[in-house]
């Protein structure tokens, strides 16, 4: 099974400023499969990228997703103070999907 | 509107089984797959497994294989999934999520939620 660690764990940052997010994982992984969610307080996860760099219907371009191999990014270019939240990596091989631990973002 | 509606929240008795419904609606529900995923409090996602709602075949990972069964009702556009012998290791919020099938599109609708409590 792969295995996706994501880092920082914690990201402290001000609103307008540039969160850049990372996700590792174990061996390679396809980018066509590997996904971001954002996750708020007492809300389901939702979808903000898939294949690693397209963003969903809805996601403002602030987001952007980039990287293959084993290492992926997310941007966020410009903190808006409803992006404070945790964020996710998914990845999907060998018939087994995968979750990052998340990395939380929150207002400095 | 895609709608993924899900049933209340539960309290179990270790030893116990549940049993959480997923309702579709606003799509053809046999044209996408339908994830489960749970969260334990304060902890991350983890995905239990998949249902093919045309085909009705799953595909269940290793640890919850012996555990987990999903159904589907395609008159309702429903999907069930059973969790048995409960623990308190399995206290979490249950989600189910929508696939397109190819897994290249992620998961890109999601239920509200449902709390399952396990306890004596």
């Amino acid at each position: 099974e792969i295995v996706l660690t994501q880092s920082p764990g914690t990201v402290s940052l001000s609103p307008g400023e540039r969160a850049t997010l990372s996700c590792r994982a174990s061996q390679s992984v396809s980018s066509r499969y590997f996904a971001w969610y954002q996750q708020k307080p007492g809300q389901a996860p939702r979808l903000l990228i898939y294949g690693a760099s397209s963003r969903a219907t809805g996601i403002p371009d602030r987001f952007s997703g980039s990287g293959s191999g084993t290492d992926f990014t997310l941007t966020i270019s410009r903190l808006e103070p409803e992006d404070f939240a945790v964020y996710y990596c998914q990845q999907y091989g060998s018939s087994v999907w995968t979750f990052g631990q998340g990395t939380k973002v929150e207002i400095k | 509107q895609v709608q993924l509606v899900q049933s209340g929240a539960e309290v179990k008795k270790p030893g116990a089984s549940v049993k959480i419904s997923c309702r579709a609606s606003g799509y053809t529900f046999t044209s996408y797959f339908i994830h489960w995923v749970r969260q334990a409090p304060g902890q991350g996602l983890e995905w239990m497994g998949m249902i093919n709602t045309s085909a009705g075949t799953t595909n269940i990972p290793q640890k919850f294989r012996d555990r987990v069964t999903m159904t589907r009702d395609t008159s309702t556009s429903t999907v069930y999934m059973e969790l048995s012998s409960l623990r308190s290791e399995d206290t979490a919020v249950y989600y189910c999520a929508r696939e397109p099938p190819g897994a290249a599109d992620g998961f890109d609708y999601w239920g509200q939620g449902t709390l399952v409590i396990v306890s004596t």
